[in-house]
């Protein structure tokens, strides 16, 4: 079965500072991979996405992820984060075939506060 | 536009009551899901719906009930809920299967 590992919980960091969250996936199969960020009381806003093509994947709010299929990685980088960047952070995994096509399989999130 | 709706956006509701959460979305999209949230968790998936066929119902309680009356809708309807039952519920869709899914803003229920 497919599983998530996001290493950190919480990621305390200054504002203006670089951040990496890290995210590993289980699979050795096809998969999609996908970061979602979550502001209090609110729902899951899709962040950026890994289908095929290019390993780079980028955001229109300056985060990007690179597939490391040989690490099974796909970790989020921001070079310069701002306190609005705080929020819950969920790396998520999907099979694109077979009977479970199109499960988000969810890491357990991490915590990302950016202080002033 | 990749706006998913939910109605209500907060629900308190006795064990005894039942009640309905809706969730829209106009994006053409012929897959949705209900997902429940208990705090600082992830999202659980409870239902898939692909083409208003129920795909997947990954051993939800039958005190939940959901419901795809058309395409672009889906409603989960509740009955003689436990408070442990109370959460975050968040509906998605996306426009296959293995398509990314957008989510709504969720319903905050609370069971008392």
């Amino acid at each position: 079965a497919q599983s998530v590992t996001q290493l950190d919980s919480q990621v305390p960091v200054f504002e203006e500072a670089p951040v990496e969250l890290r995210c590993n996936y289980s699979s050795s199969v096809s998969v999609y991979l996908f970061w979602y960020v979550q502001y209090p009381n609110q729902g899951l806003q899709l962040l950026l996405k890994y289908l095929s093509g290019s390993t780079l994947v980028e955001s229109i709010n300056g985060f990007e992820a690179e597939f490391n299929k040989s690490q099974t990685s796909f970790h989020l980088r921001k070079p310069s984060v701002h306190i609005s960047d705080t929020a819950e952070y969920f790396c998520a995994v999907s099979d694109n075939y077979g009977g479970s096509q199109g499960n988000l399989i969810f890491g357990k999130g991490t915590k990302l506060s950016v202080k002033p | 536009d990749t706006e998913v709706t939910q109605t209500p956006k907060h629900l308190v509701m006795g064990m005894t009551n039942k009640k309905s959460l809706k969730c829209e979305q106009h994006m053409g999209h012929r897959a949705m899901y209900w997902y429940k949230q208990k705090a600082k968790k992830p999202p659980e998936l409870m239902f898939v719906y692909s083409y208003e066929k129920l795909s997947i119902n990954e051993s939800v309680p039958s005190r939940f009930s959901p419901e795809c009356p058309n395409s672009s809708l889906l409603n989960l309807h509740l009955h003689a809920l436990q408070p442990e039952d109370s959460a975050l519920y968040l509906c998605a869709s996306s426009q296959y299967r293995d398509a990314e899914q957008y989510f709504g803003p969720g319903t905050r229920l609370t069971v008392t």
